[in-house]
């Protein structure tokens, strides 16, 4: 299955700025997955990232927000804008393992805190 | 939409001991596929144990097996041999066989700790 590496692993920023996180993939895949998990519970997807269109935001969150860009198949970056002590959560990207259902492996995160 | 359920906030179990993790779901859906994953304090989500509605079978894996009842809608994971390592939060989650990149939907998880 294909291996994320993403960065940073964790950051500490103030409020008002705003925080790119990156998520390279060993191999070509067609769709990436951003998350949000809020300290102690369970995981959101914020949006799904397609190579060559605007992302595809899930309801609570939108664009100006968690701006997404996906420049090709093996990249893609989150941009969490304008950040509230409310940001303060772990980002996590996914992509699919294979097709038929085998699940979707995961980046191990960046634990963003916002003062 | 589908959801998941874990009711369990936490659990304890001593170490070479057996524990049993509960989650039901709900869905309309009659092909599907049920996943286990496990995210211990270094933060990396883990796939531990996966089943597919459409096999009666339950699924295992090594120490980690599973409880599938279809018509209840239950899907519990069975942690035989308990060893300190796994020590971590558990999630179910779900997700639709309707072709790639289908969502998987999380329960709210639970921590599991194991005593030495």
């Amino acid at each position: 299955s294909a291996v994320i590496s993403q960065k940073p692993s964790r950051d500490i920023c103030q409020r008002g700025t705003s925080l790119t996180i990156q998520c390279q993939v060993d191999s070509q895949v067609t769709m990436m997955f951003w998350y949000r998990q809020q300290p102690g519970q369970s995981l959101t997807l914020i949006a799904t990232a397609n190579q060559g269109s605007e992302a595809t935001y899930e309801s609570g969150f939108v664009i100006d927000k968690f701006p997404i860009s996906r420049p090709n198949l093996t990249f893609s970056t989150l941009t969490v804008s304008n950040m509230s002590p409310e940001d303060s959560s772990i980002y996590l990207c996914s992509v699919e393992v294979a097709r038929g259902g085998y699940g979707y492996t995961f980046g191990s995160g960046t634990r963003l805190t916002v003062v | 939409a589908q959801t998941v359920t874990q009711s369990q906030p936490e659990m304890s179990v001593q170490e070479a001991e057996t524990v049993t993790l509960s989650c039901t779901y709900d869905t309309s859906e009659n092909n599907y596929y049920l996943f286990w994953y496990k995210q211990p304090p270094s933060r990396q989500m883990i796939l531990v144990i996966r089943q597919e509605a459409y096999k009666q079978q339950n699924a295992t894996e090594n120490r980690f097996s599973v409880n599938f009842q279809k018509a209840a809608k239950s899907f519990s994971l069975k942690i035989s041999d308990s060893q300190l390592g796994d020590t971590a939060m558990y999630f179910c989650a779900f997700m639709k066989a309707t072709g790639a990149n289908s969502k998987l939907t999380f329960g709210k998880g639970i921590t599991l700790s194991v005593r030495p």
